[in-house]
């Protein structure tokens, strides 16, 4: 396994349009996050799941977002009727969460990013 | 309110020097603090991750410290090359095993001339 991949890697669409990005994390990895991340800032919570279930949502994360991880492996992050605004870079990142495990060291591995560039 | 700070934001060195980029923070009940490096236009890649109970980690050329009653860390890059141009990031997690919780720096932007 070679770390976290995400994809595509850079996506144009018009507004209005549907834009969906996938995001595989390191495979033994129960914990997905998604951070979305502007220009000269740092990285902004989206969600993140625990296995399959979507634990918390930011508030930033708004009706037309959507993100599923069914099989608690791979997951989208969807975003319906694009606006200008949501053009970003959107992170997905992965960590081992157990009790009672030394190996649970909170660590978070990201991917290469999605950058949306909405017209 | 966590609150972290990044100083300097920006830093241009010659290559071969040492150098130590500052992270600091107000809250010192943290439970992990993490060291990040993202290049231009990419995704960030993890330096090095020191628990609460921690005081440096190591990995090559890069040191990091933490001293939680200062709220302060530190990461020292040694004999600075080109390549270590990026920008770099540190993070602070105050809820165990739980990242959305993480408080973000503005980073400091490194450039090592040749």
């Amino acid at each position: 396994d070679t770390g976290v991949s995400q994809d595509p890697r850079h996506k144009i669409t018009k507004r209005g349009q549907n834009v969906t990005f996938r995001c595989d994390p390191i495979s033994e990895h129960n914990r997905l996050y998604w951070y979305r991340q502007t220009l000269g800032q740092g990285p902004e919570f989206l969600t993140y799941f625990q296995n399959e279930a979507q634990l918390e949502k930011s508030r930033l994360l708004s009706d037309r977002f959507s993100a599923e991880r069914p099989k608690g492996s791979f997951s989208t992050l969807e975003i319906q009727r694009t606006e200008q605004g949501d053009s970003a870079m959107y992170l997905c990142a992965s960590s081992l969460s157990r009790l009672a495990t030394t190996a649970n060291t909170g660590e978070l591995f990201f991917g290469e990013g999605s950058r949306l560039t909405v017209l | 309110k966590q609150e972290v700070t990044q100083i300097p934001a920006a830093l241009s060195v010659p290559e071969g020097e040492n150098l130590v980029l500052n992270c600091s923070f107000t809250d010192s009940a943290i439970y992990n603090l993490q060291w990040f490096r993202q290049d231009p236009g990419k995704g960030l890649t993890s330096l090095l991750l020191i628990q609460s109970s921690q005081r440096e980690q190591t990995s090559g050329r890069l040191n990091a410290s933490l001293d939680k009653s200062s709220g302060r860390s530190t990461l020292y890059i040694a004999a600075s090359q080109p390549g270590d141009s990026a920008t770099y990031l540190c993070a602070v997690s105050s809820s165990a095993g739980n990242n959305r919780k993480l408080i973000w720096g503005l980073g400091t932007s490194l450039a090592v001339n040749p």
